[in-house]
């Protein structure tokens, strides 16, 4: 799987949009992005992925550059609750390879 | 909750002792997969299963280590001899090979400290 690099830590003030850059310069053509995150004490938590289109759910939008060679999470009105670290994953497909690689990701901390 | 239950959620335990963590994944998943994260850093694959095969495992997981899911539906995760090495967090995961997006869905984890 392409490695990923994320800043380490973002802060970011409560109901202003939050937006989580990710490098993948090495993602192959067939690589879909991946975003959870991990509130302490918690499993990581899915929260989006897609492969070339921006996609948007109940919980963020992903953008992805057309190169594919970066990625941005948008948190649209950050609360209190979204304080987590986010994780920028690329893996080969939907199915069949089955190991998420996680990196150290993104401490986000949302400040009131 | 995603409804993939991790029992006990902590364990103390002495070096050289024995630990065995459970993991219950969501009634209808198929696939289950165990993964180890220690402090600062990010989860790390162990192994995975397909019903009750077991169909990879990483070099993390040495031969102190093993993990079973012996009739497709809660696994075990086994480690002997512990050592201070192998404090972590051990999460569970599990989704359903037919679903198009490749969700995982975690529980809560276990967390193990060796003394």
């Amino acid at each position: 799987d392409a490695k990923t690099t994320q800043p380490t830590s973002m802060d970011c003030a409560e109901g202003r949009a939050a937006n989580l850059p990710c490098n993948h310069s090495t993602i192959s053509g067939n690589e879909y992005v991946y975003w959870y995150r991990q509130i302490h004490s918690q499993g990581p938590q899915y929260i989006i992925h897609g492969l070339k289109n921006n996609e948007t759910n109940e919980m963020a939008s992903l953008i992805i550059t057309e190169d594919r060679k970066s990625s941005t999470l948008i948190l649209p009105h950050a609360t209190l609750r979204d304080t987590a670290v986010y994780y920028c994953i690329v893996r080969f497909t939907n199915f069949g390879n089955e190991k998420l690689t996680f990196g150290t990701g993104t401490r986000l901390t949302i400040i009131p | 909750d995603t409804g993939v239950s991790q029992n006990p959620r902590h364990k103390i335990t002495k070096r050289g002792q024995n630990v065995t963590f459970r993991c219950d994944p969501i009634s209808e998943h198929n696939r289950l997969y165990w993964y180890r994260q220690t402090l600062g850093q990010g989860p790390e694959f162990l192994t995975y299963f397909q019903n009750e095969a077991q169909l990879e495992k990483s070099r993390l997981l040495s031969d102190r280590f093993s993990a079973e899911r012996p009739k497709g539906s809660f696994s075990t995760l086994e480690i002997q001899r512990t050592e201070q090495g192998d404090s972590a967090m051990y999460l569970c995961a599990s989704r359903s090979s037919g679903a198009n997006t490749g969700e995982l869905f975690f529980g809560e984890g276990s967390r193990l400290t060796v003394l």
